[in-house]
């Protein structure tokens, strides 16, 4: 069974950092890209990005400007999102999801981790 | 960037009812449009891919249609588990504002 399990909640406050996981299990991880989805509160949801487990290859939302950055441990078949100076507009949910490719070319995000909220204030 | 037009934002229907919502993309993007069904405190759940591809497991009373920049999702005889916000997906990024679908 796929399964993308996620890191609990974190409250911190500004200018910290904060580092949260996605474990991936149940197929070959190093295959799928996982991407990175975002709801502040009471908003719609944004994609961030989109990282390649295999050789860490990685496309980011260009309104992002630099954070936060998308990492992988293969080994532990384990995707990051990573904040270095935390702001109060990073408080939100944060899913990750398995990006699955279609032989059309079409990509869609089939499953999901269960999510992580951060709470900056 | 391609930006991601869906309306409307939300909609009040009974159980029962046929309930479209549509997306519009800044540029044509083939049949690249993806809908996600996301319910408070769950994760977002894959309902319709390429367009018009049912996922599996997904009840057939979902349909979804289009192809270029205009995209439609039908929910055909409404029921209780329905009630939640769908999103569209231009595929390879953004997502369209979202539907509150409010009995």
């Amino acid at each position: 069974e796929v399964q993308l399990m996620q890191s609990g909640a974190e409250v911190k406050k500004p200018g910290e950092s904060v580092k949260i996981s996605c474990k991936g299990s149940g197929y070959n991880f190093t295959k799928y890209w996982i991407g990175w989805v975002r709801q502040r509160p009471g908003k719609g949801l944004e994609w961030m990005g989109v990282i390649y487990p295999e050789d860490s290859d990685s496309r980011y939302r260009p309104s992002l400007e630099g954070q936060p950055t998308m990492s992988v441990d293969k080994s532990i078949t384990t995707a990051y999102l990573h904040w270095t100076t935390l702001k109060a507009a990073d408080t939100a949910m944060y899913y990750c999801a398995r990006r699955l490719y279609d032989s059309s070319g079409s990509v869609s995000f089939d499953y999901w981790g269960q999510g992580t909220l951060v709470t900056v204030s | 960037d391609i930006q991601v037009t869906q309306s409307p934002s939300s909609l009040s229907a009974s159980v029962g009812d046929r309930v479209t919502i549509t997306c519009r993309t800044s540029q044509s993007i083939n049949n690249f449009i993806n809908w996600y069904q996301h319910k408070p405190g769950k994760a977002p759940k894959l309902l319709i891919h390429t367009a018009s591809t049912l996922q599996s497991g997904v009840p057939s009373r979902f349909s979804g249609s289009g192809s270029g920049t205009d995209f439609t999702l039908t929910i055909n005889t409404l029921q209780p588990d329905d009630f939640a916000t769908y999103y569209c997906q231009q595929s390879f990024s953004n997502f369209g504002q979202g539907t509150k679908v409010e009995i």
